[in-house]
């Protein structure tokens, strides 16, 4: 089955900075590719998606881009706020209605 | 707004109960998840289910069972409560085909 990797397990970062956070995965029939965030307490929310007939998707301050070479795809985060604080979840699905998480990254905005 | 509603969010129980955590969505989605979430694990699948009466195992069914007899609704079954279950839970949904998932609030579960 699909296995999907995130690296760094934590990222810290200044407020205002740009955060990158980078997944790898397995399977190349993988079509579809959403990202997750997780504030302390909440739900996981869909936050960007992108599919494997673009190569880069934005939604004002993010952005996710897709290499399907190399199998990764990296979401973006420009002018960091503290709201930005929370864990964020990639995934990927070969299409077969079910989505592989990676472990989750926790990224910390430095007021 | 669409939801994914989880009957509890705190549950409490003893070792050796027999528990259900109840899942309802009003999306009118076929597929429903049952996820677990344990710090440094991430979200590891239990059970899923692709239409009403249907279920199929994910990563980590032991100890577990479900029930889909309706099209909303999703239920977990712990079958015998141990110490080892006790963790955060997660229902999701989903719409057929590659596609987001939306998640209900989770139950944290603690057995004693």
């Amino acid at each position: 089955g699909e296995n999907v990797e995130q690296h760094p397990s934590t990222l810290s970062v200044q407020e205002g900075d740009s955060a990158v956070i980078k997944c790898t995965y397995s399977d190349s029939a993988s079509n579809y590719f959403p990202w997750y965030k997780q504030e302390l307490g909440k739900r996981p929310q869909l936050i960007i998606d992108i599919r494997s007939n673009v190569g880069e998707k934005k939604d004002q301050r993010i952005a996710v881009t897709l290499n399907k070479t190399a199998k990764h795809f990296s979401l973006h985060i420009t002018e960091t706020q503290p709201e930005d604080s929370a864990v964020y979840f990639c995934a990927a699905s070969s299409g077969n209605n079910r989505l592989a998480f990676g472990k989750g990254n926790q990224v910390v905005v430095i007021p | 707004d669409v939801k994914v509603t989880q009957s509890s969010r705190y549950l409490v129980k003893r070792t050796g109960e027999k528990v259900f955590l109840e899942c309802v969505q009003d999306m009118d989605h076929e597929n429903m998840f049952w996820y677990r979430q344990d710090p440094g694990l991430g979200l590891r699948l239990i059970y899923f289910s692709y239409d009403v009466k249907m279920k199929e195992k994910g990563d980590i069914p032991e100890g577990y069972s479900v029930s889909r007899e309706k099209k909303e609704r999703f239920s977990l079954i712990l079958e015998s409560a141990s110490t080892n279950q006790t963790s955060m839970y997660l229902c999701a949904s989903s719409f057929r085909g590659p596609g987001g998932y939306t998640f209900g609030s989770g139950t944290r579960l603690t057995v004693v």
